[in-house]
């Protein structure tokens, strides 16, 4: 596999739900980023990972966010007590080459909080 | 001062124009830049990187980088309909991950 695989696509959940994103990264790849996405803003960085290492995290992610990759494949973001703020596009996304800034995306997940 | 600041637009060109989008970005320290292109409802795909002062080319696109002012440039020559997206600059300040900007929203008109 050589793309970035997220699901679930879309999430519709009610306020105070927590919900999980996984993110599958290109294969063999040791970087994993997540970004969110809101309506008219680019990408916004939310936390890296360098294998199961979790490197860098935003100060977007609040104590609600974790994220996690175990054994250095895939990813998880869950986002507990959701709240409206939350909703929003959430990507994954691996370097098209390792220690290069050339992301490559996932699909995204798509978060919408009622 | 946003760390990488674009015009929202949006920008409306002709079918068989040149487009010119801008990014300026606030660290001189900033090494490497790139153009993603979004289409509604869709991911960002890269369409472009540039690592140093000068013109790069490829195909219908040319990224323009000049550090001393600190301004990234891209332009679409001969543009279609199909170029009609959303074009994200992005910056990699030296902290692991890209710094994007909102975006500048293209339209191309037929």
């Amino acid at each position: 596999d050589t793309g970035v695989s997220q699901n679930p696509r879309h999430k519709i959940t009610k306020r105070g739900q927590n919900v999980t994103f996984r993110c599958d990264p290109i294969s063999e790849h040791n970087r994993l980023y997540w970004y969110r996405q809101t309506l008219g803003q680019g990408p916004e960085f939310l936390t890296y990972f360098q294998n199961e290492a979790q490197l860098e995290k935003s100060r977007l992610l609040s104590d609600r966010f974790s994220a996690e990759r175990p054994k250095g494949s895939f990813s998880t973001l869950e986002i507990q007590r959701t709240e409206q703020g939350d909703s929003a596009m959430y990507l994954c996304a691996s370097p098209y080459h390792t220690g290069t800034g050339e992301l490559f995306f996932g699909e995204g997940s798509r978060l919408t909080v009622l | 001062q946003k760390e990488v600041e674009q015009n929202s637009g949006p920008l409306s060109v002709p079918e068989g124009a040149i487009a010119s989008l801008n990014c300026t970005y606030s660290d001189r320290g900033s090494q490497s830049f790139f153009w993603y292109r979004q289409y509604s409802g869709k991911s960002p795909e890269l369409i472009m990187s540039i690592y140093s002062n000068g013109d790069k080319e490829d195909g219908r696109f040319t990224a323009q980088l000049n550090k001393a002012s600190q301004y990234v440039s891209l332009l679409i020559r001969d543009s279609q309909p199909s170029d009609s997206a959303t074009y994200l600059c992005a910056v990699d300040t030296g902290r692991r991950a890209l710094t994007f900007g909102s975006g500048t929203r293209l339209q191309v008109q037929p």
